[in-house]
């Protein structure tokens, strides 16, 4: 019972490369969110799906894109990293609108130098 | 959505209780009052919510009061790994789901 996946842990990249960071969940939950995480500032929201083929912005979607082609996984795209984006990535998921019902990862550690 | 807020630290020894207080006055009328706990180097957990008067389960309380502006989480004694940040979340944002998180409640706690 994995629950949430983050992959990678930790990735560091130079300013103008790109990646993709992975989510996966095994608790066919409809919703997934991807959330960034700086000092002091709690946790926003970048983009979010509340099912497979679907996605809308969040708080601070600038400079990211994501893609939900199957339920079981959400991916969070830098196409062209800058040191701002440097931040501790969260996806979670959630199989209801409640808000008790979220599971988070255990989150990924970018640096952009 | 409802704003919240909460102190920003706390600091604590082990074995006392504690309670972290979250103002909402501007709660709807079908908004629940949920808390998380986030350990350093680990993603936010529910640790539980509620409507109204008292909830109680194997890790903390929640009180609220009749008129819901304000809640209190309390932590009974506590020891060192209760240190972590605590948020106070209101409501959701649209009709989503989607939780919004403000700075939280750090709490220490000491030996």
């Amino acid at each position: 019972n994995a629950g949430v996946t983050q992959t990678p842990k930790f990735r560091v990249l130079k300013t103008g490369q790109s990646m993709t960071l992975l989510c996966a969940q095994d608790m066919n939950h409809e919703y997934m969110y991807w959330y960034r995480q700086d000092p002091g500032m709690g946790l926003r929201l970048i983009h979010y799906s509340v099912g497979e083929g679907t996605t809308a912005k969040g708080e601070v979607p600038d400079g990211y894109n994501v893609s939900r082609l199957k339920k079981q996984n959400f991916l969070l795209g830098l196409e062209s990293a800058a040191p701002s984006q440097t931040s501790v990535y969260f996806c979670a998921s959630s199989y209801t609108l409640s808000n008790y019902g979220y599971t988070f990862g255990s989150g990924t550690r970018l640096t952009v130098v | 959505l409802a704003k919240t807020t909460q102190p920003i630290s706390m600091d604590s020894y082990e074995g006392q209780e504690v309670n972290i207080t979250c103002s909402h006055n501007n709660i709807a009328t079908n908004d629940y009052i949920t808390w998380y706990q986030q350990f350093p180097s680990q993603g936010p957990r529910f640790i539980i919510q509620g409507y109204k008067t008292k909830v109680t389960n194997e890790v903390a309380s929640l009180f609220i009061p009749a008129d819901r502006k304000s809640s209190t989480l309390s932590l009974p004694r506590v020891s060192l790994s209760d240190t972590a940040v605590y948020y106070c979340l209101v409501g959701l944002s649209g009709n989503t789901g989607k939780l919004i998180f403000g700075q939280g409640t750090t709490l220490q706690v000491k030996p």
